[in-house]
């Protein structure tokens, strides 16, 4: 069984700060990682993904994320954060099924 | 662009009723998916279709049954609709590979009263 934990629900942080949204996983095989974001009152949409290879990965909107297998972790970086970017983010693993397991989501709150 | 679509944002039901959720993707994906969204528990997968015809069930299926009988449209159906079920429903869609990226719809919104 796999499992995600999102280490926290909500990050507040100034415009213009870095932010890093912490997300850790649990499974017996090797894994593909994701990172969705959900703007107000909309569905999900990719911001990056892992599937092999470098284990740093550039998605969009300025976003970053770095796979550490013996850490289990997957976190997501913005070096400066904009306004647009207040929206809930959500880490997703996938062991090579169909089937993705959630997080419970962080909640970015960028604030002026 | 990948579209999926659910046929409702917003909606109402009454205890017992039969409530169906529709979704329709215009990609020509095999996959489609029904999650439940509630705060702080993120997403968990009700049911996933793989093919026409063909189901799987999720981590939360009980109360849910759905329906795919057309490659495009899958159905989510809450046979006696609870409390309990008043939740953010969102479907997804996918090519059939793990690695490939899941399309989201907009979500409905559906309260039970």
């Amino acid at each position: 069984a796999q499992s995600v934990t999102q280490l926290d629900s909500q990050v507040p942080v100034f415009e213009e700060a870095p932010v890093e949204l912490r997300c850790n996983y649990s499974s017996s095989v090797s894994v593909y990682l994701f990172w969705y974001v959900q703007y107000p009152n909309q569905g999900l949409q990719l911001l990056l993904k892992y599937l092999s290879g470098s284990t740093l990965v550039k998605g969009i909107n300025g976003f970053e994320a770095e796979f550490n297998k013996s850490q289990t972790s997957f976190h997501l970086r913005k070096p400066s954060v904009h306004i647009s970017d207040t929206a809930e983010y959500f880490c997703a693993v996938n062991n090579a099924g169909n089937m993705l397991t959630f997080g419970g989501g962080t909640r970015l709150m960028v604030k002026p | 662009d990948v579209k999926v679509t659910q046929s409702s944002r917003y909606l109402v039901k009454r205890t017992g009723e039969k409530v169906f959720l529709e979704c329709v993707q215009d990609m020509d994906h095999e996959n489609m998916f029904w999650y439940r969204q509630d705060p702080g528990l993120g997403l968990r997968l009700i049911y996933f279709s793989y093919d026409v015809k063909m189901k799987e069930k999720g981590d939360i299926p009980e109360g849910y049954s759905v329906s795919r009988e057309k490659k495009e449209r899958f159905s989510l159906i809450l046979e006696s609709a609870s409390t309990n079920q008043t939740s953010m429903y969102l479907c997804a869609s996918s090519l059939r590979s793990p690695q490939e990226t899941q399309y989201f719809g907009p979500g409905t919104r559906l309260l039970v009263l």
